[in-house]
């Protein structure tokens, strides 16, 4: 397979634990994306990056939050202390950035997260 | 990025066509339309983008207004599997997709 895999699918948590999820995008993309989306709501952006750069912040991304990407290649999204208002699907994304062309994100399934 | 606009949810006969159209009034001249879809519990999936060209794959066809302020992404014979939320997402290049709330298209049988 080679599409975005994340691991895990789905991450039951109590409130105040910490959670860390993994992304493997398709290994000749260059940028790596973190999406939020909760309920009844198209994807939010959080964070992304470019090699192994983090180029970007939303607003989103509180201090609880922090993502890695260490060798250009997967990538980490830690939540710290987590809290119910976490609870949402993550989805990850990546896609090839060259200049002169237009590239669309290939996504993974996502990784459901329940804060209780 | 340009805003867009999507009705909130469509229903469309098994067999039918599918056109779902999105407006894109404020789009500048460098910026494609895309087109995302997501299935229930799954991550949106790609369906076809463009610039100022219709374009046609194996899952839809894009028709793009010659002003460019809006389009309709078609899906010629809908099935049942096709039951998703559509995204319509203007982008430039390098920029990243902003998702609005999309249409939610039910087909029936």
């Amino acid at each position: 397979d080679t599409g975005v895999s994340q691991d895990p699918r789905h991450k039951i948590t109590k409130r105040g634990q910490n959670v860390t999820f993994r992304c493997d995008p398709i290994s000749e993309h260059n940028r790596l994306y973190w999406y939020r989306q909760t309920l009844g709501q198209g994807p939010e952006f959080l964070t992304y990056f470019q090699n192994e750069a983090q180029l970007e912040k939303s607003r989103l991304l509180s201090d609880r939050f922090s993502a890695e990407r260490p060798k250009g290649s997967f990538s980490t999204l830690e939540i710290q202390r987590t809290e119910q208002g976490d609870s949402a699907m993550y989805l990850c994304a990546s896609s090839l950035a060259q200049a002169g062309a237009n590239y669309g994100y290939t996504f993974g399934s996502g990784t459901r997260l329940t804060v209780v | 990025d340009a805003k867009t606009t999507q009705p909130t949810s469509m229903d469309c006969a098994e067999g039918r066509a599918a056109n779902l159209p999105c407006n894109h009034s404020t789009i500048s001249g460098n910026e494609y339309v895309y087109w995302y879809r997501q299935i229930h519990s799954q991550g949106p999936q790609y369906i076809i983008h463009g610039l100022k060209n219709n374009e046609t794959n194996e899952m839809a066809s894009l028709i793009i207004t010659e002003d460019r302020k809006s389009s309709t992404l078609i899906l010629p014979h809908a099935t049942l599997r096709d039951t998703a939320v559509y995204y319509c997402i203007v982008r430039g290049n390098f920029n990243k997709f902003y998702f609005g709330s999309g249409t939610k298209l039910n087909v029936k049988p």
